[in-house]
């Protein structure tokens, strides 16, 4: 059972655009990750948004969530080749013992 | 540097062998996980555990089973591989006790079963 899903499933934009992906999630949380994969690797966590708060900024990265809409945003700005990756969402399962993650969002950033 | 590892990047297995996939963690994690990912299906959870021998099966355990005989070490194991069971396979740990609950990852095995 997934508990994220991400959208889009693809998004391709320019060097310096913002992007921005959305997750949406089905139960109550506490905390809300997202994560970042290259291609064919492992994955590497990059923020985490905890259910009492409504916005987060790491560098180019700002994460926003929204508990009633169960609905969370990580929006990448000034977006660099480098940024090219699949992101995920993640949250805990109910027993808070184990991460479910989303499909994904692949992003592409052209030069 | 906090590290988990995956002792293959990649395998090519028959049909009907016994394959053991290992992942070894260095930061003193209590919770280990065992994911597969499919193109179109994302990240998956096959088994984790939450102490030594200690093992819950996650949303796809048929076909695989576990073995968690010290805290460092979590092994993943198919017992008749199938051609279904080519994927990638990710290893995580964490901690939620000791320190956030942040997932770290093994960088990955990816399985061909042929």
């Amino acid at each position: 059972s997934q508990q994220g899903e991400e959208d889009p499933q693809a998004l391709s934009i320019q060097e310096g655009e913002n992007a921005t992906m959305n997750c949406s999630y089905k139960t109550s949380i506490n905390n809300l990750q997202w994560y970042r994969q290259n291609s064919g690797r492992g994955l590497v966590h990059l923020i985490l948004i905890r259910s009492n708060e409504r916005e987060k900024h790491s560098g180019r990265l700002r994460v926003t969530l929204d508990t009633s809409k169960k609905s969370s945003s990580l929006l990448i700005t000034a977006s660099r080749a480098a940024d090219t990756a699949s992101y995920f969402c993640a949250t805990d399962t109910q027993a808070g013992t184990a991460l479910i993650f989303g499909k994904g969002t692949t992003l592409s950033v052209s030069s | 540097d906090v590290k988990v590892t995956q002792s293959s990047r990649y395998l090519v297995k028959r049909t009907g062998e016994k394959v053991f996939l290992e992942c070894v963690q260095d930061m003193d994690h209590e919770n280990m996980f065992w994911y597969r990912q499919d193109p179109g299906l994302g990240l998956r959870l096959i088994y984790f555990s939450y102490d030594v021998k200690m093992k819950e099966k996650g949303d796809i355990p048929e076909g695989y089973s576990v073995s968690r005989e010290k805290k460092e070490r979590f092994s993943l194991i198919l017992e008749s591989a199938s051609t279904n069971q080519t994927s990638m396979y990710l290893c995580a740990s964490r901690s939620p006790v000791t320190g956030g609950p942040e997932a770290f990852f093994g960088q990955g095995t990816r399985l061909t079963v042929v």
